[in-house]
């Protein structure tokens, strides 16, 4: 299956840095998403992005799928920012799989 | 438009035990897909269903299993549970596959 790999595995930051959060992957995908896992355990969806770039406020993506890879920009970073970073991505006819993520820390 | 729903939130059970866990998804959405969480292992796939039946199953024993009812619910269900059970259990839904996936706030589960 298609293996996920997560890079750097932990970030501490000052307020206000920017920061980039890798994701390669081994095989072509029909889908690719970056999630925010908050202190509760909830994931919470911040790019669907399969190839291409987004933008949503501080936070923009980039999937570059012919090389197999994802980029997660954060900045001006905020404390509420911690938490555990994946990118997940689903092969044709696969199940999701996912990377083991970006632990960010964000000090005041 | 409601997310996705998971009861119960948070559960004891003892080793032997089973237990079943229930997933409401976003209304309109036929797939449901669920994760198992634990600290050893990340986040790993268990199963997805959809309009009531199993696509995809993950590498794990018999004793889990789930289904999915006619309005998309689901539950799943681990029979003689373990040490190694303890976990947050997560359920996610969209409409199909190759779709962004919206994922619930998760059933904790301890084993004693």
């Amino acid at each position: 299956g298609i293996q996920v790999e997560q890079s750097p595995p932990d970030l501490i930051l000052q307020e206000g840095a920017n920061s980039t959060l890798r994701c390669n992957f081994s095989d072509s995908v029909n889908n690719l998403q970056w999630f925010h896992q908050n202190p509760w355990g909830q994931l919470i969806n911040l790019f669907y992005i399969p190839s291409g770039t987004k933008q949503n406020g501080r936070l923009s993506a980039t999937t570059v799928a012919t090389e197999r890879y994802s980029l997660l920009y954060i900045s001006s970073s905020q404390t509420t920012d911690s938490g555990v970073y994946f990118c997940a991505v689903e092969g044709y006819g696969q199940n999701f799989v996912f990377g083991p993520g970006t632990r960010l820390s964000v000090l005041p | 438009k409601a997310g996705v729903t998971q009861t119960p939130r948070y559960l004891i059970k003892t080793r032997g035990q089973q237990v079943t866990l229930s997933c409401s998804p976003i209304s309109g959405h036929r797939s449901v897909s669920w994760y198992q969480q634990t600290p050893g292992q990340g986040l790993q796939f268990l199963f997805e269903y959809f309009s009531e039946t199993q696509r995809n199953k993950g590498n794990f024993p018999g004793r889990f299993s789930g289904r999915q009812f006619s309005n998309s619910r689901s539950e799943m269900n681990v029979s003689t549970l373990e040490l190694g059970d303890s976990a947050l259990y997560l359920c996610a839904s969209s409409p199909s596959s190759g779709n962004t996936i919206y994922f619930g706030e998760g059933s904790w589960l301890t084993v004693v």
